[in-house]
C-alpha cells in the first residue's frame, strides 16, 4: 500500500485568503484524488488529478475555487481559494492501487483540517 | 447518483461486546464496496474491498458481508476492544466511475473499557 503525507495537518485561516495543501506519495501513481469532509457530512470527491492533464472536477466544484497542480507522479497540490467559513472541512488526498484484484483500492493521506474564521 | 446510507450513526458498546453496522446502497450500477476505518487525526485505513454478491471477508476480529442484489453490506466486530473505537466508513464505486467513491456518513463506534 502507498504511504501518503499531507501538509499542513491543520490550519486556521481568515476569510478571503487562500491555502495550498500538499500531498506527497512514496511511489509513482497515475491517479490522485482530492476529497473533503464538511462537518457532519460524507467524504465527497472534489476532483481527480492525473499527471500531464488537467484535473477533472465533480459537480459543484470548479477550478477557480479549487485549483489543482499535478507536476509529477508523486505529488499534487490543492488550493482552497478566497476562503469562507463554509470551506471549513477536512481535506484528504488519496491514490488508487491498480494492482489490487477485485476492485480498485484507494489509500488516503491523514488529512488537512481547515478552519476558516 | 449513488446514495450510501450507514446505520447507526453512532454506537457505544462495552469492551468484549460484539457489534455490527449496516451500509445500504442502490443495487443498480454497482461495481465495488469499500469499508474503511478512520481514527481521528489518522489516515482512513482500508479494511475490505468487495465486489461479488455473497462475498464474505475477514480481517482478525472484523468481518464483512455483501449482498449486491438487495443493496447492503454488514460489518461485524467480534469482542470489541477500546482500540476499535473509530469511525467506520462505507463507500461505493459505480460501473464506469470506479475511481469515484461515494461515501456514507459513517458509523462512529466508541468502545468503553
Amino acid at each position: 500500500s502507498a504511504v501518503i503525507s499531507q501538509k499542513p495537518s491543520r490550519d486556521i485561516c481568515q476569510r478571503g485568503t487562500s491555502l495550498t495543501i500538499q500531498c506527497q506519495v512514496d511511489s509513482q501513481v497515475t491517479m490522485m484524488f482530492w476529497y473533503r469532509q464538511q462537518p457532519g457530512q460524507s467524504l465527497t470527491l472534489i476532483a481527480t488529478a492525473n499527471q500531464g492533464s488537467e484535473a477533472t472536477y465533480e459537480s459543484g466544484f470548479v477550478i477557480d475555487k479549487f485549483p489543482i497542480s499535478r507536476p509529477n507522479l508523486t505529488f499534487s497540490t490543492l488550493t482552497v481559494s478566497n476562503m469562507s467559513p463554509e470551506d471549513s472541512s477536512i481535506y484528504l488526498c488519496s491514490v488508487e492501487d491498480h494492482w489490487t484484484s477485485g476492485g480498485n483500492e484507494q489509500f488516503f493521506g491523514p488529512g488537512t483540517r481547515l478552519t476558516v474564521l | 447518483i449513488l446514495n450510501v446510507e450507514q446505520s447507526p450513526q453512532s454506537l457505544h458498546v462495552q469492551e468484549g461486546d460484539s457489534t455490527n453496522f449496516t451500509c445500504s446502497f442502490p443495487s443498480s450500477n454497482f461495481y465495488a464496496l469499500h469499508w474503511y476505518r478512520w481514527e481521528t487525526a489518522k489516515s482512513p485505513e482500508a479494511l475490505f474491498v468487495m465486489t461479488l454478491n455473497g462475498d464474505e471477508k475477514k480481517k482478525g476480529r472484523i468481518s464483512a458481508t455483501l449482498n449486491t442484489k438487495e443493496g447492503y453490506s454488514y460489518l461485524y466486530i467480534k469482542g470489541s476492544q477500546p482500540e476499535d473505537s473509530a469511525t467506520y466508513l462505507c463507500a461505493i464505486a459505480g460501473r464506469g466511475s470506479q475511481g469515484n467513491l461515494i461515501f456514507g456518513k459513517g458509523t462512529k463506534l466508541s468502545v468503553k473499557p
